[in-house]
């Protein structure tokens, strides 16, 4: 049962332009919502995130979009540079339920110079 | 740098042996947890450490996995009996409470059972 789906596997843009990932999810008692960046053999660091409160979340070239009514979730990035190439993975959390995080699969996203 | 340390960074075992790999959270940091990331997947959740108790330990596969925290920081999560399918790379990450929602993670380790 996967509670945080990322449909897109990967995602090439070219420099300059505008990058959007996309998430959904499936139970509502999410209330919090994050994106995490992730290069090869590092762990993930945290890039953004989102309260169930709001539906916009905006951090210099990073915007975050939360469609409740959807169950679904953006990250935008414009405009694109190449060293945002990496894998970008969803994840949500409930209050519940001590801050555990459950992520989507990933979108590996390439930008082209 | 004072980030989320994990030992070792590459472990290569036979399949049955037991292994133990070692986190060592952020400073001051209350919670901590363990995820793993199997090839071509998401992050799956493990268990969370809240100071030494584990108030959910749900996301563990199997009896075969344990782990530990002593002193409200280093935590260790051994497999016994390793097989095939625990190949995959092992996260911890820390946070300052449980309902801190940004966790910082450390770099992992690369489990691989032949």
């Amino acid at each position: 049962d996967q509670q945080v789906k990322q449909n897109s596997p990967s995602l090439s843009v070219q420099e300059g332009r505008i990058s959007i990932l996309n998430c959904d999810y499936t139970n509502s008692m999410f209330d919090y919502f994050l994106w995490y960046k992730k290069y090869p053999a590092e762990g993930p660091t945290f890039l953004i995130s989102i309260s169930s409160i709001k539906d916009k979340n905006e951090d210099g070239r990073f915007t975050v979009f939360l469609n409740k009514s959807a169950k679904h979730l953006s990250l935008h990035i414009v405009p694109s540079q190449p060293g945002d190439s990496a894998v970008y993975f969803c994840a949500a959390s409930a209050r519940n339920q001590g801050g555990k995080l459950i992520f989507g699969q990933g979108t590996e996203l390439s930008v082209k110079p | 740098g004072a980030g989320v340390s994990q030992s070792p960074s590459n472990k290569v075992t036979e399949k049955g042996k037991d292994v133990e790999l070692r986190c060592d959270p952020i400073s001051g940091h209350t919670a901590l947890y363990w995820y793993r990331q199997s090839l071509g997947q998401g992050l799956e959740f493990l268990i969370y450490f809240q100071g030494n108790s584990a108030p959910d330990k749900s996301g563990l596969p199997s009896d075969r996995f344990s782990a530990e925290r002593t002193g409200g920081s280093v935590s260790t999560l051994t497999i016994q009996r390793t097989q095939q399918e625990d190949s995959a790379v092992y996260l911890c990450a820390s946070s300052l409470e449980p309902q801190e929602n940004e966790q910082f993670f450390g770099p992992g380790t690369r489990l691989t059972v032949l």
